[in-house]
């Protein structure tokens, strides 16, 4: 079945260092992905997303990755900040077809020390 | 998000209680989607609405409904509550016509117990 699942569900990092989360889908025909940030006690917020006709998008101190190959994909934070510090969730969609819904991973806790 | 709101934020019910929880937007989408987050899970999708006759299904649509009143709101009902049920509710919205295809934004939750 489809699945979105991430590597590491809690990931500690330095004040300034560089951050990676990483996320790995199932569904081939997936073609549209997205990162979203969530705080604690807070909805999900939009971070960035890519199509699967890209390797790499960058935005404001983060990068995403895709992988088709081996259906990965990854979100790096560059010179990561406490106000980083939140679960991170990758998202798939696959466009076509009469749905349009989301499959979410469960999630990987960012831990900022300073 | 501001442009997303849910009512109540917080809300302690007891089993077998009548419960609604309330979905508002003001980003004019089309598409509203109701979601519950439970503890070390992802977020999984109960209902969804393309438009104001339009009702769908999500993957765990039991025990629950819903009403798309117009565009711009979207309810979700408990018609008799369970404890299982006790979840962080998520409301989300979409505009397949803009941009940023099929990208979701989400209200700020409300947090339901069930007693």
């Amino acid at each position: 079945g489809e699945s979105v699942g991430l590597h590491l569900p809690t990931l500690s990092v330095q004040e300034g260092d560089n951050s990676i989360i990483n996320c790995a889908y199932s569904n081939s025909a997936s073609d549209y992905f997205i990162w979203y940030k969530q705080e604690s006690g807070k909805g999900p917020q939009f971070i960035i997303d890519i199509r699967s006709n890209m390797d790499k998008r960058q935005g404001q101190r983060v990068t995403v990755l895709l992988n088709k190959t081996v259906k990965h994909l990854s979100l790096q934070i560059a010179a990561t900040q406490p106000g980083d510090s939140a679960v991170y969730f990758c998202a798939e969609n696959s466009y076509g077809g009469a749905t349009n819904k989301l499959i979410f991973g469960t999630g990987t806790l960012l831990a900022v020390q300073p | 998000d501001a442009d997303v709101t849910q009512t109540p934020r917080n809300r302690i019910t007891k089993t077998g209680k009548r419960i609604m929880l309330e979905c508002s937007q003001t980003k004019g989408h089309d598409r509203m989607y109701w979601y519950r987050q439970d503890p070390g899970l992802g977020l999984r999708l109960i209902y969804y609405s393309f438009d104001v006759k339009d009702i769908n299904k999500g993957e765990i649509s039991d025990g629950y409904s819903v009403s798309r009143q117009a565009q711009a709101k979207f309810s979700l009902s408990l018609e008799s509550a369970i404890p299982n049920q006790t979840a962080l509710y998520f409301c989300a919205t979409s505009d397949p016509t803009s941009g940023r295809t099929d990208t979701q934004y989400f209200g700020p939750g409300t947090r339901l117990t069930v007693l």
